[in-house]
């Protein structure tokens, strides 16, 4: 049981370079989410999904893209990446309402 | 909007100095409050879930206990093994998708 999987683990894009990347969950779970993480800042929700062919912007979706075309998938794209997109990215998956998040081991990404 | 203040945001202790973490929160329909584990460079790991004022959870070394205004999370005499970055989230009834908003975390380092 893989549990959540995101890769890559590490990137580094150019300005205005393009990426996507991969969150896959094994457990059947409808609800999948994506959040990025700043030193100091806490965990900060970008894109969700209730389900497959269902998804919503979260706090900070300027910049990002996502698409759920399975339960199991729920992949992240990055449109002309700018310095800002720095950041590590976590993928997360859950029951549902009152249930805990199981989280990736993250995508570190640096934008030059 | 939801809210959650940790606090403090470093906390250094010697092997066996019992201290607290603490986590207020500001919502609107509490439907749970968690509490997370983060190793550098890994995805939070979950730990508790509190549902209602009064409730406490344990293990090993951990308490969690919740009031309607905060969380403590309480350490008894911790070990060098239980350094890291301890996370706190709400879930709130009246945001969709069972989203959950976390706070920024305190950092806790166990001297030998």
């Amino acid at each position: 049981n893989a549990g959540v999987t995101q890769t890559p683990k590490f990137r580094i894009l150019k300005i205005g370079q393009s990426m996507t990347l991969q969150c896959t969950q094994d457990m059947n779970h409808n609800y999948m989410y994506w959040y990025r993480q700043d030193p100091g800042m806490g965990l900060k929700l970008i894109y969700y999904s209730v389900g497959a062919g269902i998804t919503d912007k979260g706090e900070v979706p300027n910049g990002y893209n996502v698409s759920r075309s399975t339960t199991e998938d729920f992949p992240l794209r990055l449109e002309l990446a700018a310095p800002s997109q720095t950041s590590v990215y976590f993928c997360a998956s859950s029951y549902g309402t009152g249930f805990s998040y199981t989280f990736g081991s993250g995508t570190r990404l640096t934008v030059v | 909007e939801d809210q959650v203040t940790q606090s403090p945001e470093a906390l250094r202790l010697q092997e066996g100095e019992s201290s607290s973490l603490n986590c207020s929160y500001t919502v609107s329909g509490l439907r749970g409050l968690f509490w997370y584990r983060q190793d550098p460079g890994k995805g939070p790991e979950f730990l508790f879930t509190l549902y209602s004022a009064g409730e406490e959870k344990e293990k090993e070394r951990l308490k969690a206990t919740l009031t309607k205004k905060e969380s403590f999370l309480h350490i008894t005499a911790p070990k060098p093994e239980d350094s890291a970055t301890y996370l706190c989230a709400v879930q709130a009834g009246e945001t969709s998708g069972s989203r959950l908003t976390f706070g920024e975390g305190t950092q806790l380092t166990v001297n030998p």
